[in-house]
């Protein structure tokens, strides 16, 4: 079955840069998609279609993609962006879903 | 503001079936796609499938001998089953809106948790 890669763990002290990688096969034809989950909260939405921003996310959430990674980068990181981060793409039918394993970001 | 709320039972017995059900408030059941993931404590995210107000349904392959979606658009609501449970399915069970448009999951309910045991 498809699965998709992130490291376990990424620290950076505040105002620095946090980057998030996840790998997968299928990400040159797929989206990707990235999710901020704190604890005991439901996942919050943070990029779509691989770099798209939606409203109300702050602009130092950004995404990019090259071949079959894909990155979200934080930039001046805060204290409140202490969270677990989730990529979720497809298959390379499109036909199901998949989540990475999750990144516990720590701010130092 | 679009609001979706899960329910049903939090206690399932093992080989019995879990039944939950997704209500969504503030818009439309029309023009999305709807999805169940689940997370067990502690671990990540796992996608169960979606389904769309047409009926079409895609499923995770892992489970997908063991799951049926369905949709009322009447209601505004659309359920999950999930057949014969293991202490393995015991997890926060989490409703949530797929935008066909931005192909993205941007809405999500707060998550029901439903255990496993006799």
């Amino acid at each position: 079955s498809y699965e998709l890669t992130q490291p376990p763990s990424v620290s950076v002290s505040p105002g620095q840069t946090a980057r998030i990688t996840c790998s997968g096969d299928a990400l040159p034809k797929q989206y990707a998609y990235w999710y901020q989950q704190k604890p005991g909260q439901a996942p919050v939405l943070v990029i779509y279609k691989d770099s798209e921003r939606p409203s109300g996310i702050p602009e130092r959430f950004s995404g990019s993609s090259s071949g079959t990674t894909v990155t979200l980068t934080i930039s001046g990181v805060q204290a409140e962006d202490e969270a677990d981060y989730y990529c979720q793409s497809a298959d390379s039918s499109g036909t199901y879903e998949v989540f990475g394993g999750g990144t516990k970001l720590t701010v130092l | 503001q679009v609001q979706l709320q899960e329910s049903g039972p939090g206690l399932v017995k093992p080989s019995e079936t879990l039944s939950l059900t997704c209500t969504v408030s503030g818009g439309s059941i029309s023009s999305y796609y709807w999805s169940w993931i689940r997370q067990p404590a502690g671990k990540g995210l796992e996608w169960i499938g979606r389904i769309y107000t047409s009926g079409s349904t895609n499923y995770n392959p892992s489970l997908k001998s063991r799951v049926t979606m369905s949709v009322d658009t009447s209601k505004n609501q659309f359920s999950l089953k999930l057949s014969s449970v293991t202490a393995a399915d015991t997890a926060v069970y989490y409703c949530a809106r797929g935008d066909t448009v931005t192909t993205a999951i941007d809405y999500w309910g707060q998550g029901t948790l439903v255990t496993v045991s006799s």
